[in-house]
């Protein structure tokens, strides 16, 4: 079956744009949660969708937003770029809501923020 | 949420087993330990996990401590494909509040033949 989708695969943008990144779970997961890799900082959580509710959010500023529709797929969004918004950005998709599923991780949207 | 420490890097001949520790010490009881590879940021791999009991799968195989405080990797045999961060996870389900994965710096494997 298909993995987790995500796009676009990468895209530039300059400081101040807004980006949009989408995410397509595997067909019948509900939970979406998606995270923020960087050299410096590792892997972070951004935030957790289960059924079109906002779960569970990460450290982030409010610029990071997300939502997912009624179909699972989600989109995050990040406002008014800044440089240090550069980053792998992952999506991932679990079966079940507790934490004994596992967690199907997407490639990746690659963000360069110029 | 309990934090996992693992060794930075660590080198690996090829068709010898790899075992690769984690250092858990404050989990709790309703935590899981999950392990996660990255190839060349590609997006994470699931590999295996497990919350009290030794697990074994087509890749791996995970030891937990009776205590839980650690746990250990091992993969049998060693391909120059395993070559990637290997990460361990300790996942909590926070029950309406959804779930988190709270990452370490992992362990980054280089596989040598």
């Amino acid at each position: 079956k298909a993995g987790v989708t995500q796009t676009p695969r990468y895209l530039i943008k300059t400081r101040g744009q807004q980006v949009t990144l989408s995410c397509s779970p595997i067909s019948g997961h509900r939970s979406v949660s998606w995270y923020q890799q960087t050299p410096g900082q590792g892997l972070q959580f951004l935030f957790e969708y289960f059924s079109e509710t906002q779960r569970n959010k990460g450290n982030f500023p409010g610029r990071f937003s997300g939502r997912q529709f009624s179909n699972s797929r989600s989109e995050m969004n990040v406002s008014t770029l800044e440089l240090g918004d550069s980053a792998l950005y992952l999506c991932a998709s679990s079966l079940a809501e507790g934490a004994s599923g596992e967690l199907f991780f997407g490639e990746g949207s690659r963000l360069t923020v110029l | 949420d309990a934090k996992t420490t693992q060794p930075p890097s660590m080198d690996c001949a090829e068709g010898r087993a790899a075992n690769l520790p984690c250092n858990h010490s404050t989990i709790s009881g309703n935590e899981y330990v999950y392990w996660y590879r990255q190839i060349h940021s590609q997006g994470p791999q699931y590999i295996i996990h497990g919350l009290k009991n030794n697990e074994t799968n087509e890749m791996a195989s995970l030891i937990i401590t009776e205590d839980r405080k650690s746990s250990t990797l091992i993969l049998p045999h060693a391909t120059l494909r395993d070559t990637a961060v290997y990460y361990c996870i300790v996942r909590v389900a926070l029950g309406a509040a959804g779930n988190k994965l709270t990452f370490g710096g992992g362990t980054r494997v280089l596989v040598k033949p």
